[in-house]
Parts: structure tokens; C-alpha cells; sequence
């Protein structure tokens, strides 16, 4: 199983500001995604982040709001842009083996609030 | 669109008082229905996957079911340490690996 780290782990920011999620993975993974946990709430896909490609958003998110970019089969970012309220919530990273099996591997989160 | 729904919301058990929480599912073909472990501040840990129906998977008191509509994680002479919320998520073909989550059981076992 691969294990996966976040920087940073929790952040509070300004509304208005931008903030980038680093996500690293300890071997090379095939698949990598990003998830939005708001409290109380199921986790929710935002993307999946393609290597030497343009990440796919899913139905809500934009990539002028989230701009993921995946330079390497080790390590992502997430970007949350022009921040507001709405965007506080825990944000995940996570890696799977596109071949299987198909179960993804979770870093242990950020936990962002917007002031 | 493929839909997880879980239950109970909140479990709470006394230490030894053996349960079950539910996972029921609605998704087009199903590739795996994955269980996690999410304890608080903490990402998802991986439990089990379940491919087809009548698959069972065992780790330590957790037992891991699956029928065509649902699943069970049964949980046997639970301790303290297995309070945490319990994930369910449903993966389809030709998904590209997404996984759709229910909400959640949150359990609390107690001395």
C-alpha cells in the first residue's frame, strides 16, 4: 500500500487569497486524486490528476477554481483559488493503481478554514 | 448516477455487544465496494474490497459482506479502539477508479 503525505496540514486563510496543497506519495502511482470532505458530509471527488496531462474535474468543480497539476507519478498539487467561506472544509489527496487493485490509498488530509 | 447510502447514522456499542452497520447501493455494474476506517483529524484507512456477491473478507472483529443490493460490515466483540465513522464507496467500470462515498456510520463502543 502506498503512503501518502500533505503539506500543509491545516491553514487558515483570507477570503479572496489562494492556497496550494502539496500531496506526495511514497512510490510511483498510476492514479491520484483530490477529495472534499465538508463536515458532517460523505467525501466528494473533485478530480482526478493526470500525469503529463490536464487533470478531469468532476460535475461542480472548475479548473480555474481548483487548478491541480501532477508533474511526476509522486506528487500532485491542489490549488484552492479566490477562496471564500464556502471553500473551508477538509481537502484529501489520494493514489490508486490504474490496473489494480482498484482501492485508493488516503493522506491524512488538510483542514483548511476561510476567514 | 451511482448512490451509497448508509446506516445507521451513529452506532453506539458497549464493549462485547456485537453489531452491524449497512451499506446499501445503487451503481451501474459494480466493479469493487470498498470499506474505510476514518478516525477523527485523519484520512480514510483502507479495510476491504468486495468485487462479487457472496464475497466475505475477515479482519480481526471486522467481517465484510456483500450481497447484489447492500453491504454489511459486521462487527464482532468490538473494543474501545474500533470507535471511528466507517466508510462505504462504489466503484463502476470504465470509471476511471472514482469512487462514490456514503456518509458514513459513525461508532462508539464504550467500556
Amino acid at each position: 500500500s502506498a503512503v501518502i503525505s500533505q503539506k500543509p496540514s491545516r491553514d487558515i486563510c483570507q477570503r479572496g487569497t489562494s492556497l496550494t496543497i502539496q500531496c506526495q506519495v511514497d512510490s510511483q502511482v498510476t492514479m491520484m486524486f483530490w477529495y472534499r470532505q465538508q463536515p458532517g458530509q460523505s467525501l466528494t471527488l473533485i478530480a482526478t490528476a493526470n500525469q503529463g496531462s490536464e487533470a478531469t474535474y468532476e460535475s461542480g468543480f472548475v479548473i480555474d477554481k481548483f487548478p491541480i497539476s501532477r508533474p511526476n507519478l509522486t506528487f500532485s498539487t491542489l490549488t484552492v483559488s479566490n477562496m471564500s467561506p464556502e471553500d473551508s472544509s477538509i481537502y484529501l489527496c489520494s493514489a490508486a493503481d490504474r490496473y489494480g487493485p482498484y482501492e485508493q490509498y488516503f493522506g491524512p488530509g488538510t483542514r483548511l478554514t476561510v476567514t | 448516477e451511482d448512490q451509497v447510502t448508509q446506516s445507521p447514522e451513529a452506532l453506539r456499542l458497549q464493549e462485547g455487544e456485537s453489531s452491524s452497520l449497512n451499506c446499501s447501493y445503487t451503481v451501474s455494474g459494480l466493479r469493487g465496494l470498498f470499506w474505510y476506517r476514518q478516525d477523527p483529524g485523519k484520512g480514510p484507512e483502507f479495510l476491504f474490497t468486495l468485487y462479487s456477491a457472496g464475497e466475505e473478507k475477515e479482519k480481526e472483529r471486522l467481517k465484510a459482506t456483500l450481497t447484489k443490493k447492500e453491504s454489511f460490515l459486521h462487527i464482532t466483540a468490538p473494543k474501545p479502539e474500533d470507535s471511528a465513522t466507517y466508510l462505504c464507496a462504489v466503484q463502476a467500470p470504465g470509471t476511471a477508479s472514482k469512487l462514490t462515498f456514503g456518509t458514513g456510520t459513525r461508532l462508539q463502543v464504550t467500556l
